[in-house]
């Protein structure tokens, strides 16, 4: 089983949508979680940090199920400019050590 | 502040050349990592350092490909005796102790 898990997609969704993309992860002492997205030909950029609590920002809602090991994102009114790959990110260890891994991504293409 | 940065953006080198690829971390940060992507392919990890120390190297190849982060100056992923299939877009993160990577904008290395 690999250690982070997506599914690639794509995921074809219409504007207006809300689409919800999981990832799974292997090691139960992952510390802390965070999905990132990435444009075509472009860096990851941090999109938000997953709390246990779950975190919402604007149409984005991000949640940590610790129990089943996995991690969600939830994107409300898509947007075409929401179109990207959507990395999921496990950090294991603390301190002085993080040993983060990221997961293949999974695509959005949003369409009009 | 400045985000991070590497130079070269893009880097051609014929076979058996020699590339060298250079990374400023977000000031005050002191964990760099280095990441290949191939095209239409996920992030893969090669290195993580700390100032003047290789944390986990595990993902770099046996050969060729090496790594440093020294007290002054930027952080260099050196790649000896290039082949075509060297080719990718490098990426370098930095982040303070313990929290997200961010991300510079890449070096895509096209190997002729």
């Amino acid at each position: 089983r690999k250690e982070v898990e997506q599914d690639p997609g794509p995921f074809n969704v219409p504007e207006g949508a809300t689409v919800a993309f999981n990832c799974t992860y292997s090691n139960s002492a992952s510390q802390s979680f965070f999905w990132y997205r990435q444009d075509c030909r472009k860096e990851p950029k941090l999109l938000m940090s997953v709390y246990s609590s779950g975190n919402e920002d604007g149409r984005f809602t991000a949640q940590l199920n610790r129990a089943s090991q996995y991690i969600s994102l939830l994107i409300r009114d898509s947007k075409l400019s929401d179109s990207a790959t959507y990395l999921c990110v496990v950090n294991e260890g603390s301190g002085g050590y993080q040993k983060v891994t990221f997961g293949t991504g999974t695509k959005l293409q949003v369409i009009p | 502040n400045a985000g991070v940065m590497q130079n070269p953006r893009h880097l051609v080198r014929r076979r058996g050349q020699e590339a060298r690829l250079r990374c400023s971390p977000v000031k005050g940060h002191s964990h760099v990592y280095w990441y290949r992507q191939l095209p239409e392919e996920g992030l893969k990890f090669m290195v993580y350092l700390q100032k003047e120390n290789i944390i986990d190297e595990s993902g770099m190849p046996k050969e060729r490909f090496s790594a440093e982060f020294p007290k002054e100056g930027p952080s260099i992923l050196r790649i000896q005796q290039v082949v075509r299939g060297d080719s990718a877009a490098y990426f370098c993160a930095s982040s303070p102790e313990v929290h997200e990577q961010f991300f510079g904008p890449g070096t895509r290395l096209t190997v002729l």
